[in-house]
């Protein structure tokens, strides 16, 4: 099966800049989930679509922050206006319904906002 | 809180030496536990994990991981690593009925030829 697809894989922005990230999951996987990695920090757990609806959203930073599935589908996390501290690797996850599955993850996107 | 600690930042070995990567989590229930390696340049792949069941666990390329309930620990190991496991190891866990994982702050690991 395909992977999970994220792009663009680096963007550099300035920042008050607004940027979208990409996310589409593994066909058929209902579970979606974002998770950011700061430099030298733990990856953190952003937010947890099943479907199209938000399962959980606790981890979002602030309301700079805003992401949407379209139809269950693919994923898009836009933050706006960008600050510095949001650079860092922004990973999305995707699994089966169900709690006995693993995940599988995309490669990440690097964002730097300078 | 749920949290995930693992012990060594950066570990250097060289070929063929055994390894051991700590893993020590804190929650208190019913806990799944995964290890995940990020090769230079790739994306996160799964080693292993455990939900239940033998407490020793074997997952691919060699590795395997011991849960210890009494100890909150889940470490990692090998009996004798490559220079290709060079990359870096994240211990994460999945608490109850949540979804989402909590990751540790991961372990670099440098195989010398």
């Amino acid at each position: 099966e395909a992977g999970v697809t994220q792009f663009p894989s680096h963007s550099v922005i300035e920042k008050g800049q607004t940027v979208t990230l990409r996310c589409d999951p593994i066909s058929g996987h209902d579970n979606l989930y974002w998770y950011r990695r700061v430099m030298g920090k733990e990856i953190k757990f952003l937010l947890h679509f099943v479907k199209e609806s938000k399962q959980d959203e606790s981890g979002m930073p602030n309301n700079r922050f805003l992401a949407e599935r379209t139809g269950g589908t693919y994923s898009t996390l836009k933050v706006q206006p960008a600050e510095l501290e949001d650079s860092g690797v922004y990973f999305c996850a995707s699994s089966r319904a169900g709690g006995s599955y693993g995940y599988t993850f995309g490669s990440g996107t690097r964002l730097t906002v300078v | 809180a749920q949290s995930v600690s693992q012990h060594n930042h950066h570990v250097i070995l060289s070929e063929a030496a055994s390894l051991e990567l700590g893993c020590n989590y804190s929650y208190g229930g019913t806990v799944n536990l995964f290890w995940y390696v990020q090769y230079p340049g790739q994306h996160l792949q799964l080693l292993l994990k455990y939900f239940s069941g033998d407490p020793l666990v074997k997952g691919i390329k060699g590795f395997e991981a011991e849960f210890i309930k009494s100890k909150f620990s889940f470490n990692l190991r090998k009996p004798s690593v490559q220079w290709s496991d060079t990359a870096e190891y994240f211990c994460a866990l999945r608490g109850g009925s949540q979804g989402n994982l909590i990751f540790g702050k991961g372990t670099k690991l440098s195989v010398k030829p």
